[in-house]
């Protein structure tokens, strides 16, 4: 199956500080999603981004589908930032495979 | 839009009891839904795949008499742990996929399942 790679594991940040995440995957998908896992649980859609660049807000993403890797920027950061960050990726029709996370910590 | 509502947020069950976790897509039709287990400080792990009107596909290693699930409508899933034990206890998740040519889930909030 897809092996799913993210790094930093943990990152610790200042508020107003900038980062960038990584989402490294095995194999071809056309479904990439990036999610952020509040402290309560809830997993909250950040991005659906199979190939491309898209933003929102202080948050951006961009896949380069050919290379398999996706990066998450976050910038201008606030401590309800905070939170495990995943990026999960498929196959069209099939199952998500999940990464490991990255546990970010925004200190004030 | 594209709500998906899991209920309830949190059980506590005695040893031998059964538990139902119910999934509903508010505001969409979903095709297929997924339940996922999480450990503490670990990633999601999808436990089985249910489309709408047929029997769900379990992932290797799960208890398909254990873990019963039942997509019965467009907008609801349910999953029930029978005879729950203590290992049971974890954090159960759904999500949906509707009918639109992407293949964006949406997921629920999340069940926290304690067995004593």
């Amino acid at each position: 199956g897809i092996q799913v790679e993210q790094s930093p594991p943990d990152l610790i940040l200042q508020e107003g500080a900038n980062s960038t995440l990584r989402c490294n995957f095995s194999d071809s998908v056309n479904n990439l999603q990036w999610f952020h896992q509040n402290p309560w649980g809830q997993l909250i859609n950040l991005f659906y981004i199979p190939s491309g660049t898209k933003q929102n807000g202080r948050l951006s993403a961009t896949t380069v589908a050919t290379e398999r890797y996706s990066l998450l920027y976050i910038s201008s950061s606030q401590t309800t930032d905070s939170g495990v960050y995943f990026c999960a990726v498929g196959v069209s029709g099939s199952r998500l495979t999940f990464g490991e996370g990255t546990q970010l910590t925004v200190n004030p | 839009g594209a709500v998906v509502s899991q209920h309830p947020s949190r059980v506590i069950c005695k040893s031998g009891t059964s538990v139902k976790i119910e999934c509903r897509s508010l505001d969409f039709q979903a095709t297929t839904m997924f339940w996922y287990r999480q450990f503490p400080k670990k990633s999601l792990m999808l436990m089985a795949t249910s489309n709408e009107g047929s029997k769900a596909t379990y992932e290797q290693g799960v208890e398909k008499d254990k873990f019963l699930i039942n997509h019965a409508s467009l907008t609801l899933s349910t999953l029930t742990v029978t005879s729950a034990h203590p290992e049971d206890s974890s954090f159960y998740i759904c999500s949906a996929r509707g009918t639109t040519l992407e293949n964006i889930q949406y997921f629920g909030a999340g069940t926290r399942l304690s067995v004593l």
